[in-house]
Order: structure tokens, then C-alpha cells, then sequence
């Protein structure tokens, strides 16, 4: 059974740098075709895709936010940490860390969907 | 980056109604469209990868259609714990983007 979780600071103040940890079973993140994404949601609105790192430690970001954002892996632990600099108040979302493969269909590697998300982390910005 | 744009952005339905939601892409992304259900304080759930292929577990009346720039998810026969928002995702071109979601509710 896949599982994954996040944890971290519920409350973090502005200027302060968010670290969130997810930590998953069920699967290798040295396994070829393994991905794993953070994702994050205010409250309310509508779901943004912030970073993914894969089996082979390549890592993206998102274009508004990847001047603030580090994704790494410890492959040991099954962690994947995200570090957020310079928080600001409409940072305040739940944050989600998800599995995605990359699989070889139709005649090319394409991306897969998020298939299974973690249970969310709620981060709120304030002094 | 890719823009995915969703109509309606609310709908009220009544059960066992037929409910179509759509979402455009603001270029050609292929099949790479991925459709989720999020519930009230839970976290989304696949329902729907490449466009049309179903999920392991998802309902059946629960289907998706559409490629290129144009995509729809359908739910036939609407049931109560249907109520819930939807997004369409895609995973064609980084970054990866998401709708602005539907909220679906039960009259």
C-alpha cells in the first residue's frame, strides 16, 4: 500500500523559511520512472503545483516560485523535503506532496497523473 | 506555461442528473489530461489519467473524453456523495497546471 505524509511547522512567521517534510511507503524513490511533487492549496482556492524531483534526482520547479523553493530526497529515510524561503502570508495554503510516474506510453515517456496524495499540511503565515 | 481553463465553475445538480464539466487547455497538450475529486477537507483522488483512461476503484459512472486542447469529465447519474470540487490537471509540459475547479453540488 502506498502512503504518503507531510509534516512540519503549522505556524511559520513572515520572512521565515518553511521546511516540510514528506515521508512515503510503499515505493522506492530510486526506482526508475518514480516521481514525487509538492502541491499546495490556499484556503479556498484552487490547486498550484510547486516542485517534483525524480528516481534520478532531476528536480523542477514552478516559474513563480522556483527563485524561492529546494526539493530534495534522502532515498534512505523514503523523505522528500521542500524549503520555502522568504514566507509571506499568502503562502498560507495546505501544502500536499503526491506520487507521479513517468512511463513509457504511446510511443514516448510522458508524465503519469498524481496518484496518490498525501493527507495535507496546513501552513499559515503570520506575525 | 500552460493555461487550463474550467466551465462551470459551480454547478447545482440534482441526483441521478448528468453532470459535464469541461476544461480547455490554452495549447495542444495531447491526452496528458488528469481529472480529480476533492472533497470537503480531504485531499484530491484520482479519477481519470490520460484523458479518458478510468481508475482502478473510481465508479463507473464517472467518465472522461476529449484531446488536444478540449477535454470534458463526465458523471452520469449524479449520487449524493458526488458533492464535491473538480480539477483538471495537465501533464504535458512543465509547469505543470492545474484548472481553477469545479464545485459541483447536490440541490
Amino acid at each position: 500500500q502506498v502512503t504518503l505524509r507531510e509534516s512540519g511547522p503549522a505556524l511559520v512567521k513572515p520572512t521565515q523559511t518553511l521546511t516540510l517534510t514528506c515521508t512515503f511507503s510503499g515505493f522506492s524513490l530510486s526506482t526508475s520512472g518514480m516521481c514525487v511533487s509538492w502541491i499546495r492549496q490556499p484556503p479556498g482556492k484552487a490547486l498550484e503545483w510547486l516542485a517534483l524531483i525524480d528516481w534520478d534526482d532531476d528536480k523542477y520547479y514552478s516559474t513563480s516560485l522556483k527563485t524561492r523553493l529546494t526539493i530534495s530526497k534522502d532515498t534512505s529515510k523514503n523523505q522528500v523535503v521542500l524549503t520555502m524561503t522568504n514566507m509571506d502570508p499568502v503562502d498560507t495554503a495546505t501544502y500536499y506532496c503526491a506520487r507521479m510516474g513517468y512511463d513509457y506510453i504511446w510511443g514516448s515517456y510522458r508524465y503519469d497523473a498524481f496518484d496518490i496524495w498525501g493527507q495535507g499540511t496546513m501552513v499559515t503565515v503570520s506575525s | 506555461e500552460i493555461v487550463l481553463t474550467q466551465s462551470p465553475d459551480f454547478q447545482s445538480v440534482t441526483p441521478k442528473e448528468k453532470v459535464t464539466i469541461t476544461c480547455r487547455a490554452s495549447q495542444s497538450i495531447g491526452s496528458s489530461l488528469h481529472w480529480y475529486q476533492q472533497k470537503p477537507d480531504q485531499s484530491p483522488k484520482l479519477l481519470i489519467k490520460y484523458a479518458s483512461q478510468s481508475i482502478s476503484g473510481v465508479p463507473s459512472r464517472f467518465s472522461g473524453s476529449g484531446s488536444g486542447t478540449d477535454f470534458t469529465l463526465t458523471i452520469n447519474s449524479l449520487e449524493a456523495e458526488d458533492a464535491a470540487a473538480y480539477y483538471c490537471h495537465q501533464s504535458s509540459s512543465l509547469p505543470w497546471t492545474f484548472g481553477q475547479g469545479t464545485k459541483v453540488e447536490i440541490k
